[in-house]
Parts: structure tokens; sequence; C-alpha cells
């Protein structure tokens, strides 16, 4: 069975700094990895995700993530953080890039001024 | 702005009562996935549709069903409303021919049951 784990509830971070928030995920073969925000009362927004080849993937917003297979990890990052980057992050994975995605169960950033 | 439309954007039911949600894709999309998303929890897959046959399912009971139409649009139904069913409800959509494709959510609809 597939699963996403993101070890993070809630990270909170000034303005300006980095920020890395962690995935890891469980999958028999080559998964296709997304991560996906969420501001309040809204939808989910893509954010960048992975199918194959450079396992350095950019995405909106100055958003990257690295796939490492040895790790089972996704982690997301982004060198400086603005106030508007405040909002929830699922990390997803699927068989494809639109059927059945499996979240893990978000991690809720702050960013303080 | 993704171009799916939900409706409504709140509803409060009572429990043993139905309910149906609506959700219209994005132009040109054939597919319609819905996904219940728990209060402080990731979403989680109900079923999806495809030309207007389900086309996979999550681990939900059979009280939820769904409609696909002609014209792509689509309805979850629950019946005999439960507690537990509160949440917010996402319809996605997305295009089998497209060479990239990608899932586009919907604002959702907040349900609760009381």
């Amino acid at each position: 069975a597939q699963s996403v784990t993101q070890p993070d509830i809630h990270i909170t971070v000034s303005e300006g700094a980095s920020l890395e928030l962690r995935c890891n995920y469980s999958y028999g073969a080559t998964p296709y990895l997304f991560w996906y925000v969420q501001s309040p009362g809204q939808g989910l927004q893509l954010l960048l995700k992975y199918f194959s080849g450079d396992t350095l993937v950019q995405g909106i917003k100055g958003f990257e993530a690295e796939f490492k297979r040895s790790q089972s990890s996704f982690n997301l990052r982004k060198p400086s953080v603005h106030w508007s980057d405040a909002a929830e992050y699922f990390c997803a994975l699927g068989r494809g890039s639109n059927y059945k995605l499996t979240f893990g169960k978000g991690t809720l950033l702050t960013v303080n001024p | 702005e993704t171009g799916v439309t939900q409706s409504p954007t709140h509803l409060i039911k009572t429990r043993g009562q139905q309910v149906t949600l609506r959700c219209s894709s994005q132009s040109g999309h054939n597919t319609v996935s819905w996904y219940q998303q728990a209060l402080g929890q990731g979403p989680q897959f109900i079923f999806q549709y495809y030309r207007e046959e389900e086309n996979g399912r999550g681990n939900f009971p059979p009280r939820f069903s769904g409609l696909q139409f002609p014209n792509y649009s689509s309805e979850l139904n629950v019946n005999a409303l439960e507690l537990d069913d509160s949440a917010l409800y996402l319809c996605a959509s997305s295009s089998r021919q497209a060479t990239n494709e990608k899932l586009f959510f919907g604002s959702g609809t907040q349900l609760s049951v009381l």
C-alpha cells in the first residue's frame, strides 16, 4: 500500500529565512510525486511535480523539491520565505498525474514578520 | 482561478439526511475526481469519473456515489449522512488527452453534519 508521511505538523519561520518541508513516501514502484499548497478556504494549487528525469524539480513561486530514491523522500525547499507563503502544504504521490493521489496530512507554515 | 467550480460552498445537514454536491469541470477536461478532506487531514480520494463511468474508487462505502454528465460536470451524492462525513469536499478535473496532465482543484464544498 502506498503512503505519504509529512513529519512536521506545523513549522514557523521568519520572513526571509530559508524553508525545508519534509516528505517521505512508501511505494513499490517509481512514484509520481507532487507538492500542493492550500490557503484557508481554498482548493489545492500545484507547486511542482516529479515524474522522472532530473531529481531536482523547479516549481512556481520560487519553490523547488529534490527526489531522493535512496531515502524515499521528496522535500520541498525555498531559499527565502515571503509572508504570502503562509499556508498549508501537502505532499502527494500517485500512479499517474491525474489518478488517485495519496496525500500526506500536511504541514502548516506560519511566517513571522 | 482554475475554472473548476463547486456548489454550494457551504452546506449544513443533519445525520441521516442525503446530500448532493456539484462540480463543473474546466473546459476541455473529461475526467473528474472527488476528494474528502477532514479537518486537520490531507485529502482522501473518493472516486474518479471518466467519460461518465466510475474509473477507480477509494476506501469509501457505497453510500458515497457519483455521476458524470455528458458535459463532464459531476455530482457527488452521500446517503445516510454520518457525523464523520463533515469535511471539505474537493473536486478536481483533468484531461486524459493532455500531454502534461495535471489536476485542477475547485475551492470545495464545506459540509457540516449535525
